[in-house]
């Protein structure tokens, strides 16, 4: 199994910073790695897939990087509605796995 | 747009047994892979299983067994049968669809259904 660690669980950050998550997995997962954003008593969200690509109404803030191993979801300027829980995902091989997530939170 | 609509969770006895449904709109689904994840109370996403255009299913390992993925697509809906329920598959149940055929990542979710398990 493929595992994949989110090494910081709480990210405190001031409206308007840029935020940087990472995210590694224990083994190459090529470029199939996807981000999703979930918000309190909501569904997931789909943010990035392909480590890169945005998903459909994605605002450009929102960028992605890495293949491999290593990974990174970078949010350029951090919005109100941006506080959320981040989760990367792996669908390279089975069974699909995701990291832990990490919540960024208003500092 | 798509939609995925989730039903079938609630309350059921350890040992029990229970059957989600999601029914899918807004897309051709008989050429798209599905999935189910889940949610615990306050914790992480956890994938639970798919199936793919071509009815080929994968599962978690330590749900094989229990659980059993389906599809009928002529309702466009998939199922997932669970079986012999333990208080820690008290969950959230998301469906996904999948980005392609067999494979690709979670590009649409459905809102849930909250399955508890207990006493």
């Amino acid at each position: 199994e493929i595992v994949m660690t989110q090494s910081l669980a709480t990210l405190s950050v001031s409206p308007g910073e840029r935020v940087t998550l990472s995210c590694r997995a224990s083994q190459s997962v090529n470029f199939n790695l996807a981000w999703y954003q979930q918000k309190p008593g909501q569904a997931p969200r789909l943010l990035i897939y392909g480590a890169s690509t945005r998903a459909t109404g994605i605002p450009a803030r929102f960028s992605g990087s890495g293949s491999g191993t290593e990974f990174t979801l970078t949010i350029s300027s951090l919005q109100s509605e941006d506080f959320a829980v981040y989760y990367c995902q792996q669908y390279n091989d089975w069974p699909l796995t995701f990291g832990g997530g990490t919540r960024v939170e208003i500092k | 747009e798509v939609q995925l609509l989730e039903s079938g969770g609630g309350l059921v006895q350890p040992g029990g047994s229970l059957r989600l449904s999601c029914a899918a709109s807004g897309f051709s689904f008989s050429n798209y892979g599905m999935s189910w994840v889940r949610q615990a109370p306050g914790k992480g996403l956890e994938w639970v299983s798919s199936i793919s255009s071509g009815l080929s299913p994968h599962y978690a390992d330590h749900l094989k067994g229990r659980f059993t993925i389906s599809r009928d697509n002529s309702k466009n809906t998939v199922y997932l049968q669970m079986d012999s329920l333990r208080a820690d598959d008290t969950a959230v149940y998301y469906c996904a669809k999948r980005y392609t055929s067999g494979g690709g990542h979670f590009e649409y979710w459905g809102q849930g259904t909250l399955v508890t398990v207990s006493s």
